[in-house]
């Protein structure tokens, strides 16, 4: 069954720490995808990636950076965590191409930054 | 730019009833897909329904279907003979078909099913 996984599910940093939000999907998709969800903003997206070595910035993006090194994983990086970054984070992925374009999201990454 | 409107905050309806969750978009493009996903309190987003902006038959899955108002730009979901576990957060999202890679959400209805 194709899967979405997300580590670690919790996370609590330190302000100026640098923290990596780690996403595996086994759909082999191309597209891969990270959001944060904040009450009342709903999901908007942080960066996404076509492929092994993209990565394209979202609506979002300051102070995230992304890195695909397969196309299996899809890694988010915080190198100077705030606490204006404290939220819940979904990693997502989805095909290119075809008829089918929803995406398969992450059980999710609660991040709190004190 | 592609913009997705959900003005609605929270529903709240009885059991075995139909709610209706609305939606509306902005975009350029000629061609787009728009999708309503739900999120159970668990946190587990899913898919639910889709509709491509050039059919002109609303989808229907089970207990979910669409009204696909193309010259107001809106689309709504609506759940016939609602459950309990219809209780959840319910986000409408579309992608641009010329231009688009990834999908654009709004903020999300949240939908209360009572007994």
């Amino acid at each position: 069954e194709a899967a979405v996984t997300q580590s670690p599910r919790n996370k609590v940093a330190v302000t100026g720490g640098k923290v990596t939000l780690s996403c595996n999907q086994t759909n082999n998709h191309n597209n891969m995808y990270w959001y944060r969800q904040d009450t009342g903003h709903g999901l908007r997206l942080i960066h996404y990636s076509y492929g092994a070595g993209s990565t394209e910035k979202g609506d979002i993006p300051d102070g995230y950076k992304a890195s695909r090194p397969s196309q299996e994983n899809f890694s988010l990086i915080l190198e100077l965590a705030t606490p204006s970054q404290t939220s819940v984070y979904f990693c997502a992925s989805g095909r290119t191409g075809g008829s089918s374009y929803e995406q398969y999201f992450g059980p999710g990454t609660r991040l709190t930054v004190l | 730019a592609q913009k997705v409107t959900q003005t609605q905050t929270s529903i709240s309806v009885v059991e075995k009833t139909t709610v209706t969750m609305d939606c509306v978009y902005e975009t350029r493009d000629s061609s787009y897909f728009l999708f309503w996903y739900k999120q159970t309190a668990s946190g587990e987003i899913v898919f639910l329904i889709r509709q491509d902006s050039y059919k002109k038959e609303n989808a229907t899955v089970g207990h979910y279907s669409l009204n696909f108002q193309k010259p107001k730009s809106s689309i709504g979901l609506i759940i016939t003979a609602t459950q309990i576990e219809d209780s959840a957060v319910y986000f409408c999202a579309m992608r641009e078909g010329n231009s688009g890679t990834y999908q654009r959400f709004g903020t999300g209805t949240k939908l209360q099913v009572v007994p």
